[in-house]
């Protein structure tokens, strides 16, 4: 299995809404990614796991609130959010260490609306 | 801070012209560098990667890029474009020794293949 599958596809809320984005890999990745991508724009970095224990997050506002339970999965949970936060969201992995420059893999990304 | 810069915002070209991206980036140690392409509607897929050894990569679908270190660049290039390869491109950088969460992407190029 060389993918990262993402879930839901698409997904609109409302303001006042809570809901998750999913993500799962199997191709024994140790670091697992949050990417937020707006229109036109490259992805830039939210949050990553390394080892299931979060090691960065660029400072992301509190409504968005990730979490890894195992080495396979990776959630986004989000509430509150705000109308300009509509983007499509991606998720990756990759190895970690000496094998980095492997390089990530994406998922197909949640395009997120919020009305 | 580590930056990318792809020069074209957007390239425009007739099929079987040559395509040649430009990509510079800013880090004064050794790196890993990456392209990767985005089809319309789809997730980022990596075309190819330099990480040591020949600094011309050779990718899928016909892609190459040339690493010259003196002048800091990694340029996309391919003879002869298709119509299939209309997407956007991005130039992403990280640090070589597997440092997470530090792929840090272009602002991306359009391509446009008109048949």
């Amino acid at each position: 299995d060389t993918e990262v599958t993402q879930t839901p596809k698409h997904l609109v809320m409302g303001m006042t809404n809570k809901k998750s984005l999913k993500c799962e890999q199997h191709m024994g990745h140790r670091a697992m990614y949050w990417y937020k991508q707006k229109a036109k724009k490259p992805p830039e970095l939210m949050f990553v796991y390394s080892y299931e224990k979060l090691s960065i997050n660029e400072s992301v506002p509190s409504r968005f609130s990730p979490e890894c339970p195992n080495s396979s999965l990776l959630n986004l949970h989000l509430h509150a959010l705000q109308p300009e936060d509509s983007a499509l969201y991606l998720c990756a992995s990759s190895h970690l260490d000496g094998r980095a420059y492997e390089g990530y893999t994406f998922g197909s990304g949640t395009r997120l609306t919020v009305v | 801070a580590q930056s990318v810069s792809q020069h074209n915002h957007h390239v425009i070209l007739s099929e079987a012209a040559s395509l040649e991206l430009g990509c510079n980036y800013s880090y004064g140690g050794t790196v890993n560098l990456f392209w990767y392409v985005q089809y319309p509607g789809q997730h980022l897929q990596l075309l190819l990667k330099y990480f040591s050894g020949d600094p011309l990569v050779k990718g899928i679908k016909g892609f190459e890029a040339e690493f010259i270190k003196s002048k800091f660049s990694f340029n996309l290039r391919k003879p002869s474009v298709q119509w299939s390869d209309t997407a956007e491109y991005f130039c992403a950088v990280s640090r070589y020794g597997g440092s997470q969460g530090n792929l840090i992407f272009g602002k991306g190029t359009k391509l446009s293949v008109k048949p």
